[in-house]
């Protein structure tokens, strides 16, 4: 079965610095990895997912994130934190060639960027 | 294309009671899925809908149900409601079934029990 660990519940960043959110994944065949992120009262958004493609993925508003299976890691970076990117996110792994196709979703990051 | 949407948007019930929350997906998904969200447990995955065919159950009580419409609209209904049901119930939908598909999540219905 699969299961992913946020490694902080919380990361406080100045504006303009970079951003790390770490994610460590488990998962019995070949995952999909996903980053969603979800502002206050609102729906989750994706922001990027891996499906075995290229290990660099690029998603929206500048953030990307390099999957690394000999670490079993996926982590999303953003060169340059901005005040709107403050927010919650969720690491997510899914498992592609299982029969489950449900989704496991992290304990969730929250970001804080000071001005 | 509208989003997904989610009806109500808020809910307050009492212990015993039960409720049905609606899911409309966007226009041309077939796979609705349902979670839980509480501060304490962080995202659940209730279960999840294919055309019209429950496809994924996750671990919850036999009080947790729901159905999909022909339509692909999708109810999610909690029986006998207990305190500890108070979350924020979000909806996914996505083209087809299968984890490498991306979900795109409705605004969430917020039940409160008392």
């Amino acid at each position: 079965a699969q299961s992913v660990t946020q490694l902080d519940s919380h990361v406080s960043v100045s504006e303009g610095t970079p951003v790390l959110l770490r994610c460590n994944y488990s998962s019995s065949y070949s995952p999909s990895l996903f980053w969603y992120v979800q502002h206050p009262n609102k729906g989750l958004q994706l922001l990027l997912k891996y499906t075995s493609a290229a290990t660099l993925v690029k998603g929206i508003n500048g953030f990307e994130a390099e999957f690394k299976k000999s670490e079993t890691s996926f982590h999303l970076t953003k060169p340059s934190a901005h005040m709107s990117d403050a927010a919650e996110y969720f690491c997510v792994v899914s498992d592609v060639g299982g029969n489950n196709n449900d989704m496991r979703f992290g304990a969730g990051t929250r970001l804080t960027v000071k001005p | 294309k509208a989003g997904v949407t989610q009806t109500p948007r808020y809910l307050i019930k009492t212990r015993g009671q039960q409720v049905t929350l609606s899911c409309s997906p966007i226009s041309g998904h077939r796979s609705v899925s349902w979670y839980q969200q509480t501060p304490g447990q962080g995202l659940q995955f209730l279960f999840e809908y294919f055309s019209e065919t429950q496809r994924n159950k996750g671990n919850f009580p036999g009080r947790f149900s729901g159905r999909q419409f022909s339509n692909s609209r999708s109810e999610m209904n909690v029986s006998t409601l207990e305190l500890g049901d108070s979350a924020l119930y979000l909806c996914a939908s996505s083209l087809q079934t299968g984890g490498y598909n991306e979900q795109f999540f409705g605004p969430g219905t917020r039940l409160t029990v008392l």
